[in-house]
């Protein structure tokens, strides 16, 4: 167990709707990464927040957007969605923004049909 | 041409095998090498952490970073059918923001 949770483990919806995921960190991480794990993209990095500010955006869809909170959790919010957004969605902390030993959560599967 | 090229597999090996798992790069600002081990799209779970080049070891596991090669490796000694998952690099720069950029993965199946 890493210490990092994520909710809910799975999520079914239909296209053009919103969803939310959200992350609590492990204690004392203050660092957040949300990763997507699609079957052809592999892992990718969508976006990072460092003590509630936004840090660095990857390869993270307008339709999509990230916040953490004043707690250090963080949501992720996937909206007017497509089939093609059905993956993997994991979260990661870390202790410091410039600290590599990232901890994975055991993720959000999200189905669009 | 993708940053990370990793063998996607799948490798089968006997228990008690060295098993060598390997990832090249192109992107010359990669520092930070790391080996993760993710079991049937569970959560990925940090395995090796290394800096720069050199090797660390960690039990059965021994991580190598060549980077006048970009090139980078994985041992495992004494497979054990335990150690059947997908064992995924990643890599992250040394600027502000240390977000990791990751191998296809390589599927790894350890036979008893």
């Amino acid at each position: 167990d890493s210490g990092v949770t994520q909710t809910p483990k799975h999520l079914i919806t239909a296209t053009g709707q919103r969803v939310t995921l959200r992350c609590s960190p492990r204690s004392g991480d203050l660092s957040v990464y949300w990763y997507q794990q699609s079957l052809d993209q592999g892992l990718q990095f969508l976006i990072q927040y460092y003590n509630g500010e936004e840090r660095a955006k990857g390869n993270i869809l307008e339709r999509f957007s990230a916040q953490q909170f004043p707690d250090l959790h963080s949501e992720l919010n996937l909206s007017s969605l497509e089939l093609g957004d059905s993956a993997l969605y994991f979260c990661a902390s870390s202790v410091a923004t410039t600290n590599n030993e990232q901890f994975f959560g055991p993720g959000t599967r999200l189905t669009v049909l | 041409q993708k940053e990370v090229e990793q063998d996607p597999g799948p490798l089968s090996v006997p228990e008690g095998a060295i098993v060598s798992l390997n990832c090249t790069y192109s992107n010359s600002a990669f520092q930070y090498f790391m080996w993760y081990r993710q079991y049937s799209r569970k959560g990925p779970e940090l395995l090796m952490y290394t800096y720069s080049s050199g090797n660390k070891e960690d039990g059965r596991f021994t991580a190598q970073v060549d980077k006048s090669s970009k090139y980078i490796s994985l041992f495992i000694r004494d497979s054990q059918p335990s150690d059947s998952a997908t064992y995924l690099c990643a890599m992250a720069g040394s600027g502000s923001a240390r977000q990791l950029t990751f191998g296809s993965g390589t599927q790894l199946t350890v036979l008893p």
